[in-house]
């Protein structure tokens, strides 16, 4: 089973961009690399995924690296709402379709 | 469009007493279901997943049980509530799409037990 290495906290300025690092060295070559978030006391909210390129939607870029043992999440302009958990998970393909979610990033948005 | 809905938002149960969660999704059909536990300050534990009506699938030992009476409702159950069952209850649904499986989360039921 692949795993995901996060830091536990991160603190951003209102208005720069966000960038979350992600470590998943034992990714396997089907995998997926998936990003939620959590806001306070709410159900955590898909953000975006990924197996080799790189990734754009409305809500953050997704950077996976060549190899693919890591990615970043970039919150392109970070808003005060964006204080959240940030979760990056490898998709597990186990029958059940399973999804393990580690301690997360937690990250300030300051003003 | 798919919604997903949790009931209650939040109870307070004394020790010993029973427990029902409900989690209904509407907008599509034959999804998977998935109930997890989040400690105060802690990452999401699964408990129990579902691909269709009568399965139900147990990822950790506990006092909690799980049902799927219909295709889109999930039940969480307990007969008996301990202390160490408080917490933050979320229930997931997402498409049988192997690798490519997004979830997508209730509001949760946060339970207090005392």
């Amino acid at each position: 089973d692949a795993k995901t290495t996060q830091p536990p906290s991160m603190d951003c300025a209102e208005g720069r961009a966000a960038n979350l690092p992600c470590n998943h060295s034992t990714i396997s070559g089907n995998e997926y690399v998936y990003w939620y978030r959590q806001i306070h006391s709410q159900g955590p909210q898909y953000i975006i995924h990924g197996l080799k390129n790189n990734e754009t939607n409305e809500m953050a870029s997704l950077i996976i690296t060549e190899d693919r043992k890591s990615s970043t999440l970039i919150l392109p302009h970070a808003t005060l709402r964006d204080t959240a958990v940030y979760y990056c998970i490898v998709s597990l393909n186990t029958g059940g379709f399973k999804t393990i979610f580690g301690a997360g990033t937690r990250l300030f948005v300051k003003a | 469009s798919q919604t997903i809905h949790q009931w209650p938002a939040t109870l307070v149960q004394p020790v010993g007493s029973p427990l029902s969660l409900e989690c209904t999704v509407e907008g599509t059909s034959n999804p998977n279901l998935y109930w997890y536990r989040q400690a105060a300050g802690r990452g999401l534990q699964l408990l129990f997943y579902s691909v269709g009506i009568g399965q139900i699938s147990s990822e950790v030992p506990q006092n909690l049980s799980a049902s799927r009476p219909q295709d889109r409702q999930f039940i969480l159950s307990s007969k008996k509530l301990l202390l160490s069952d408080s917490g933050f209850y979320l229930c997931a649904w997402s498409f049988d799409l192997g690798p490519q499986e997004t979830q997508y989360f209730g509001p949760g039921t946060r339970l207090l037990v005392l």
